[in-house]
C-alpha cells in the first residue's frame, strides 16, 4: 500500500479566515513533505519532517504553519492568506531519508486544492 | 542538485513505445536519476529511479547512458493513461530536497 491521503480535496477560504490542511499515511514512513504547486508550474517544497521534527523549512511564509503531531499525520496550518496563495497543496511521504535504494523515494497524495478569496 | 533539460512535449501513437530523454550533464558521482510524472490534477507518482545500471519495473524501464550525463525512460507500450507531465530530477538521495523542473508533457494519442 503506497496511499498517502489528504484532506479535504478542496478548500475555499477568505482572507482572514483559519484553516487546516490533513494528511496520513499509514506506510509506516517517518518523512513527511507539503509542496505547493501553482497552476502550469511545477511542485515547489515548502517543509519537509523527518522523525516528527521539522528538517527543512524553504523559507516559507509565516502565514503557513505545519505541525507532525504523529508519524502518520502532517497537518498545515493556515491564516491570514492572501490570493497569491491559491495552488495546489501536496502532501508526500517517504521511509526516511536514507541515501539510496526506496528508503526517500517520496509518494504524493491527491493534493488539496486552495482558493483564497 | 544537478540541473536537467527535457523537451516541452512529445507526441506518441497509443501502443508504441514512448521515449522520454533527459540531458543532465552535471550530474555527480552520487547523484541518482529519479523520474516522476504527474496526470492532469493529480499527485505526482513515483516511476523509477536509477544511479548507472539500466533499471527496469512494472512501469517503466530507465536507461542510463555510460557518462551518465543522459538518459531515457521508455513506456513499452503507451496508454492514453499514460497522458502526463513527465519530470526527470537528479538528486543525492537523502537530505538533498527533491526540485521539480518543467517536465515534458507527454500526449498519447489513439
Amino acid at each position: 500500500d503506497t496511499e498517502v491521503t489528504q484532506t479535504p480535496k478542496h478548500l475555499v477560504m477568505g482572507m482572514t479566515n483559519k484553516k487546516s490542511l490533513k494528511c496520513e499515511q499509514h506506510m509506516g514512513h517517518r518523512a513527511m513533505y507539503w509542496y505547493k504547486q501553482k497552476a502550469k508550474k511545477p511542485p515547489e517544497l515548502m517543509f519537509v519532517y523527518s522523525y516528527e521534527k521539522l528538517s527543512i523549512n524553504e523559507s516559507v511564509p509565516s502565514r503557513f504553519s505545519p505541525e507532525c503531531p504523529n508519524s502518520s499525520l502532517l497537518n498545515l496550518h493556515l491564516h491570514a492568506l492572501q490570493p497569491e496563495d491559491s495552488a495546489l497543496y501536496l502532501c508526500a511521504s517517504s521511509q526516511d531519508l536514507t541515501p539510496g535504494g526506496l528508503g526517500d523515494t517520496q509518494y504524493f497524495g491527491p493534493g488539496t486544492r486552495l482558493t483564497v478569496l | 542538485d544537478a540541473k536537467t533539460t527535457q523537451p516541452p512535449s512529445m507526441d506518441c501513437a497509443e501502443g508504441r513505445a514512448a521515449n522520454l530523454p533527459c540531458n543532465h550533464s552535471t550530474i555527480s558521482g552520487n547523484e541518482y536519476v529519479y523520474w516522476y510524472r504527474q496526470i492532469h490534477s493529480q499527485g505526482p507518482q513515483y516511476i523509477i529511479h536509477g544511479l548507472k545500471n539500466n533499471e527496469t519495473n512494472e512501469m517503466a524501464s530507465l536507461i542510463i547512458t555510460e557518462d551518465r550525463k543522459s538518459s531515457t525512460l521508455i513506456l513499452p507500450h503507451a496508454t492514453l493513461r499514460d497522458t502526463a507531465v513527465y519530470y526527470c530530477i537528479v538528486r543525492v538521495s537523502g537530505y538533498s530536497t527533491l526540485t521539480f523542473g518543467k517536465g515534458t508533457m507527454l500526449l498519447v494519442s489513439p
